[in-house]
């Protein structure tokens, strides 16, 4: 089946330091992209959303300054949180689909995000 | 504003006897339903879903049930196995019937199957 590698699964880092995590999906051309955060024990939010070779387009009260998201090929998207603090820490997971093939969003294992 | 709804935290059942999962949800313009399971630490796992044109859609031990007319869906499980222990989403789209579109997530139920 289709597979989404996320990489970093856990990051630890200091506050103010800018985080990436990438995206990848490895046995088929994803058109479009989803970033999700998860708070414990809450369900998943939807951050934004990313097609490949144009912006992408975030929820509602999400700051697209501080979650920089940038999908610039058919397999990889990245999130980049810019100047992290303890309240950015959460898990992140991106999920990745095809249009025109009816087949669900295949989810990544998803990034652990510590800011101390 | 929760659009789709898990009510029950938490489930508990024997080994062999069928689980039921429930979601509900508010959006009218809903027309594809999914279930996900979770692991900790883990993205979600696609199991089944279901287009609204559909009220049921079954896959080995996994049946999704759809009642437009109560906004309601549930995912049947039987017989369930320990291995089936997880978090449980729900989730919709509105997408024209297909599985694409941004989903909405509920909030999940946590199954624990007892040997």
């Amino acid at each position: 089946g289709a597979v989404v590698s996320q990489h970093p699964s856990w990051v630890i880092c200091k506050s103010g330091t800018s985080v990436k995590i990438e995206c990848r999906s490895l046995d088929f051309q994803a058109t479009t992209m989803f970033w999700y955060r998860q708070f414990p024990k809450q369900s998943l939010m939807l951050m934004a959303t990313s097609n490949e070779g144009s912006k992408a387009t975030y929820e509602q009260g999400v700051e697209k300054d501080k979650f920089l998201i940038n999908h610039a090929s058919l397999t990889l998207s990245t999130l980049t949180v810019t100047s992290a603090h303890p309240e950015d820490s959460s898990f992140y997971i991106c999920s990745a689909y095809r249009q025109g093939y009816d087949q669900p969003q295949h989810f990544g294992d998803g990034t652990r995000l510590s800011i101390l | 504003d929760q659009q789709v709804k898990q009510n029950s935290p938490s489930l508990s059942v024997q080994e062999g006897r069928i689980s039921i999962l429930n979601c509900d949800y508010t959006n009218s313009m809903f027309d594809y339903f999914l279930w996900y399971k979770k692991y900790p630490a883990e993205g979600p796992t696609f199991l089944i879903s279901i287009s609204s044109i559909k009220d049921k859609n079954e896959d080995g031990r996994f049946t999704v049930f759809l009642n437009k007319s109560a906004k309601h869906l549930s995912l049947h499980i039987v017989p369930s196995q320990p291995g089936d222990s997880a978090v449980y989403f729900c989730a919709a789209s509105e997408a024209g019937g297909t599985s694409y579109g941004k989903l909405t997530f509920g909030q999940g139920t946590i199954l624990t199957v007892h040997p």
